[in-house]
């Protein structure tokens, strides 16, 4: 069974603009979860999509969005990057929520110059 | 809210030595617990979870946990470590029913030492 896969795993991009994270879940799984990850801060919920439908929601800006589709893979958008966006992006999935079992994939590592 | 104190932000020890990694929690309501290992340039793997029943939780790769209510605690065992069991440790803890978000600590580093 594939496991979580995050593309692309690195990418660098400059102050102002846009990117596209993109994960696929493990096939199956419904609940599709976004953290971001800093040496800092550690993991900081993004928000959570099932079925297609945001259910839970971090305390991140608006510039942060997120969407899932029918066959529940998921994108994450940032615009307006800023140099604070810099950070691995982690998705996760699960069969029903994130606090029965969640699978995570490698990881998208930002950079922003 | 819930929230998640992880004490340690590393932990060395030495190779076949014991080690604890200590977790407390913050929640007004009942909780499901978890520990989560990340190896270098990985996602999280789950070592264990506590969700009802026993306090003590077995995980893989011979770690256990204890659910200590009344101290609020989640601390994260092992008698005998390895060089492999280098990684960072994460402690996360989710309001219990339904499907609710997960907060994660800031992590352990630990160092095993050959």
């Amino acid at each position: 069974k594939a496991g979580v896969t995050q593309t692309p795993r690195y990418l660098i991009k400059t102050r102002g603009q846009q990117v596209t994270l993109s994960c696929s879940p493990i096939s199956g799984h419904r609940s599709v979860s976004w953290y971001q990850q800093t040496p800092g801060q550690g993991l900081q919920f993004l928000f959570e999509y099932f079925s297609e439908t945001q259910r839970n929601k971090g305390n991140f800006p608006g510039r942060f969005s997120g969407r899932q589709f029918s066959n529940s893979r998921s994108e994450m958008n940032v615009s307006t990057l800023e140099l604070g966006d810099s950070a691995l992006y982690l998705c996760a999935s699960s069969l029903q929520g994130l606090n029965t079992e969640a699978f995570f994939g490698q990881g998208t590592r930002l950079t922003v110059v | 809210a819930q929230s998640v104190t992880q004490l340690d932000s590393q932990v060395p020890v030495f190779e076949e030595a014991p080690v604890e990694l200590r977790c407390n929690y913050s929640s007004s309501v009942s909780v499901y617990l978890f520990w989560y290992v990340q190896y270098p340039n990985q996602g999280l793997q789950l070592l264990l979870k506590y969700l009802s029943g026993s306090t003590l939780v077995k995980g893989i790769n011979g770690f256990e946990a204890e659910f200590n209510k009344s101290q609020t605690s989640f601390h994260l065992r092992k008698p005998s470590v390895h060089i492999s069991d280098t990684a960072e440790y994460f402690c996360a803890v989710s309001e219990s029913g339904g499907y609710q978000k997960v907060t994660f600590g800031t992590g352990t580093k630990l160092q095993v030492i050959p």
